[in-house]
Parts: structure tokens; sequence; C-alpha cells
């Protein structure tokens, strides 16, 4: 299973929008809407930010959302704020109760 | 408040065996599953395999068939990872997240592995 290709990096000023992409084929992101979105920062445990594509968990902030069309997946951060560098991280179920993430990009505020 | 607490640090020789262990509180143990993921130094995420802590079952990466073994106690409310054939490729963070598939929604700290000779 080859993991999900995301950008290495992106990058913004404050208040500004970003959005990172997460690229699968038809066996994984194409077929389920099972992507989820993982953040990390330095020496820290990734943290959950989105579920089954779009839905938000209690407690993460509405400037996170998002969204799939086809073999692609990808989160939108509006107004970017310096809290959101980090490395973000995707994730699709892959059939037969497996799963992959993505290759991992680090968000960088300008 | 959900917590996964994992074991410390440990340092093993290469063909060594390692046991992580992963200590739940804050929710019902078995109604939920365990995943482990590891995250090689300055490298990204991967999905390692996961438990069903209700039944026992578990489905494991291919890559690390045969060679890792996931186990739960219900008694503790812990979880286990035994990966055997330690390899120099296998150092890494290992965590442990709890599994509100298809998510994984509360994580451990992570326990790094080193395998040095």
């Amino acid at each position: 299973q080859s993991a999900l290709t995301q950008p290495a990096s992106v990058s913004g000023s404050p208040g500004q929008s970003i959005t990172i992409s997460c690229t699968g084929t038809s066996s994984d992101v194409g077929s389920y809407n099972l992507v989820s979105w993982y953040q990390q920062h330095p020496g820290k445990a990734p943290k959950l930010m989105i579920s089954e594509v779009t839905k938000r968990p209690s407690g993460v902030s509405h400037r996170f959302s998002g969204s799939k069309s086809g073999n692609t997946a990808s989160l939108t951060i509006s107004g970017l704020q310096a809290e959101d560098e980090a490395d973000y991280y995707c994730c699709s179920y892959a059939g037969r109760s497996t799963y992959v993430f993505g290759t991992g990009t680090k968000v960088t505020v300008l | 408040q959900v917590q996964l607490v994992q074991s410390g640090a440990e340092v093993k020789k290469p063909g060594a065996s390692v046991k992580v262990s992963c200590k739940s509180s804050g929710y019902t143990f078995s109604s939920y599953g365990i995943t482990w993921v590891r995250q090689a130094p300055g490298q990204g995420l991967e999905w390692m395999g996961w438990i069903s802590v209700y039944n026992g079952n578990t489905k494991y990466a291919q890559k690390l068939q045969g060679r890792v073994t996931m186990t739960t106690d219900t008694s503790t409310s812990t979880a286990y990872m035994e990966l055997r054939s330690l390899r120099s490729d296998d150092t890494a963070i290992y965590y442990c997240a709890r599994s509100e598939d298809p998510f994984f929604d509360y994580w451990g700290q992570g326990t790094l592995v080193t395998v040095s000779s």
C-alpha cells in the first residue's frame, strides 16, 4: 500500500487561506468517504482535526475544513494563524480494515 | 478525560523484540479499538495495525505481518504491541491511538524505540 501523496510544504501569511491536497487512488481515497486529517506539532503526538472528509471534532477551530473530489481530498485552513504552523497528515481507509497515511505537509506561517 | 499513557523509551539490539504498552483511562476500554502508528525520525506517519478490544480481532500492515502482535488486557485497560526481529529501520516513535473507526481520536504520548548494535 503506497502512501497518499501530499505536497511537502505549503506556506501562507497570517489571515490568508491555504489548502493542502492529499491524492490517493480509486482503491482508497476515491472509494471511501473515510479520510481524516491530523495536525502534529514538533515533538508532539498527532491531533485529529477532520474525520470522514468533512467532520470537525468538538474543540477544533471552524477555520479548518475538509473536502474531497475523486481521488483527492483537501484540507483548508482559513484565517491562518501562527499556531497553525505544524505538520499535517491525511489518512484514508484502504479497504480490508487497513488504513494508509499521507506523506505529510509542513505548513509555514510567514 | 480520555488518556492513553505509553511505556518508556527502549533501546534494543538488532534481532531482539520490544513490547510497548498503552494504558487507557477515561472511557470504556472495550467499546473502542486501538490502532498503532509509528514515525521514523524525520519521517511521516505509518499505520501499523489495529486491534478490536471487544473481540481481539486484529489487522496488521502487510509489511509487518509475521513480526508484529497486538494484544489487550481488559483487566487493566492496557494494549500492547510487540515487534520481533528488530532491524535498524524499526527505529521510530511508536504511538497508540483510540480507534473510533474510521479515525483515531485520542493518542498516546509516543514511545521511542531505538534499534542499535
